[in-house]
């Protein structure tokens, strides 16, 4: 089974500074995919960033990156120059071989506030 | 525009009475997927469809009944509501050949409440 484990139920981070949201998760599939979303107060689901599970390089979309280490299992989102904007729930999330892919195993979540 | 979208938004209803939240995809997508979010708990898959006319539990399948008639609808019915069920629902859609890159495409949410 899989499972996503996200240890920080809340984080708090100044403007422009930056934010590690921690992510750790268990798995048996030889391949998969960890994502991260954002979910504002307004409640849609909001793609940010995709590691795959055979990439050699960490993932970056702009200020998010993802700090992957398999060995210790861990999918680290860091998030660069904080804006107010960011203050928002943050999922991490993965899929798997052995659910031919189609399944998204969900973490319960960081909140991130962000202070002036 | 590419979108899934989601009716209603949000709904107030009593224990017992029957109701379907509807879900639609514009993408021809074969994968769809109905999620509810729980406070700690995350999102849980409860049922999706790998195509028309083919259905599966997730992980919360419970109370809860599902058709895929057309291939851009996704219903999700409750045929006796109960207050266990007030959450936050999402559908979800992707390619079903999609491979490990790809993420689901999430609708904008319909936020339950049964009383």
């Amino acid at each position: 089974a899989q499972k996503i484990t996200q240890t920080q139920p809340g984080m708090f981070v100044q403007e422009k500074e930056a934010v590690t949201l921690d992510c750790t998760y268990d798995t048996s599939d030889p391949s998969y995919g960890l994502f991260w979303y954002k979910q504002p107060s307004s409640g849609e689901m909001i793609f940010l960033i995709y590691q795959g599970s055979y990439d050699q390089q960490n993932a970056t979309e702009g200020r998010y990156s993802l700090n992957f280490q398999k060995a210790r299992k861990s999918a680290n989102l860091v998030i660069s120059a904080s804006q107010l904007g960011d203050s928002a729930m943050y999922f991490c999330a993965m899929r798997g071989l052995n659910t031919g892919f189609q399944k998204l195993v969900f973490g319960t979540g960081t909140r991130l506030l962000v202070s002036p | 525009e590419a979108q899934v979208t989601q009716n209603p938004r949000y709904l107030i209803t009593v224990t017992g009475k029957k109701l379907t939240v509807t879900c639609s995809q514009n993408m021809n997508h074969e994968y769809m997927s109905w999620y509810r979010q729980d406070p700690g708990l995350g999102l849980r898959q409860i049922y999706y469809s790998m195509n028309v006319e083919v259905t599966d539990k997730g992980d919360v399948p419970e109370g809860y009944k599902v058709s895929r008639k057309e291939k851009r609808n996704f219903p999700l019915i409750l045929e006796s509501p109960s207050p266990n069920q007030t959450s936050l629902y999402f559908c979800a859609s992707s390619p079903y050949d999609a491979g490990r890159t790809d993420t689901q495409y999430f609708g904008p949410g319909t936020r339950l409440t049964v009383l």
